[in-house]
């Protein structure tokens, strides 16, 4: 069985500051994994996915995850927060041996960026 | 603007009413998913239409019933709903079989109420 679990329901963090906003995963076999933002009455985008390789994922509005096999992890980092990064973000999972399009979603991080 | 078009973006209906969702996307996509974001809860997976087959149906109530003509083209028909079923559902899309890798792309959302 696939899972996603986000330990946070609300992350606060001043403008300028680093922040994290984290996420574990289970799955039977190897991962793929993804976060999604979703701003007020939106639909989810895409912001970041890792499939094979580096560890680290760059992505977009300068966005970066890490892999943690052994942590079985993929927390969403950024090195300094912008108040326009306000928002709703998920960490998804597909299991990439299960044969199936099943992409699964965590409950999601509230993510307030101070002024 | 992601590819993925849902009508209507608002739908109020009573629980004796019927009444369609729709969803439709030309990214060449041959998955299709139909997801129920509640407040508080985590996002549900409701279906999973592969190549206009259904190969995931989530325990969904059967007032609930999918229908995927072809592979742009989604739909949710709704009937006897209840006020727990008030939500905003999403519909997504994703390559398949060998891009089991890429990302799904979401709809705005139909935000439901039924009274």
């Amino acid at each position: 069985a696939q899972s996603v679990a986000q330990p946070e329901d609300q992350v606060n963090v001043a403008e300028g500051n680093p922040l994290t906003v984290k996420c574990t995963y289970s799955v039977s076999g190897n991962p793929y994994l993804f976060w999604y933002v979703q701003y007020p009455n939106r639909g989810l985008q895409f912001l970041l996915k890792y499939i094979t390789g580096d560890n680290l994922v760059k992505g977009s509005y300068g966005f970066e995850a890490e892999f943690n096999k052994s942590q079985t992890s993929f927390h969403l980092k950024k090195p300094s927060a912008l108040v326009s990064d306000s928002a709703l973000y998920f960490c998804a999972v597909r299991d990439r041996q299960a044969g199936a399009n099943n992409l699964f979603f965590g409950t999601g991080t509230r993510l307030t960026v101070i002024p | 603007e992601t590819g993925v078009t849902q009508t209507p973006r608002h739908l109020v209906m009573g629980m004796t009413n019927k009444k369609s969702l729709k969803c439709e996307q030309h990214l060449g996509h041959n998955a299709m998913y139909w997801y129920k974001q509640s407040a508080k809860k985590p996002l549900e997976l409701m279906f999973v239409y592969n190549f206009k087959e259904q190969t995931e149906n989530n325990s969904v109530p059967s007032r609930f019933s999918p229908e995927c003509p072809n592979s742009s083209h989604l739909f949710l028909h709704l009937h006897t709903l209840q006020p727990e079923d008030s939500a905003l559902y999403l519909c997504a899309s994703s390559g398949t079989g060998v891009v089991l890798s890429t990302e799904a792309f979401f709809g705005q959302g139909t935000r439901l109420t039924v009274v």
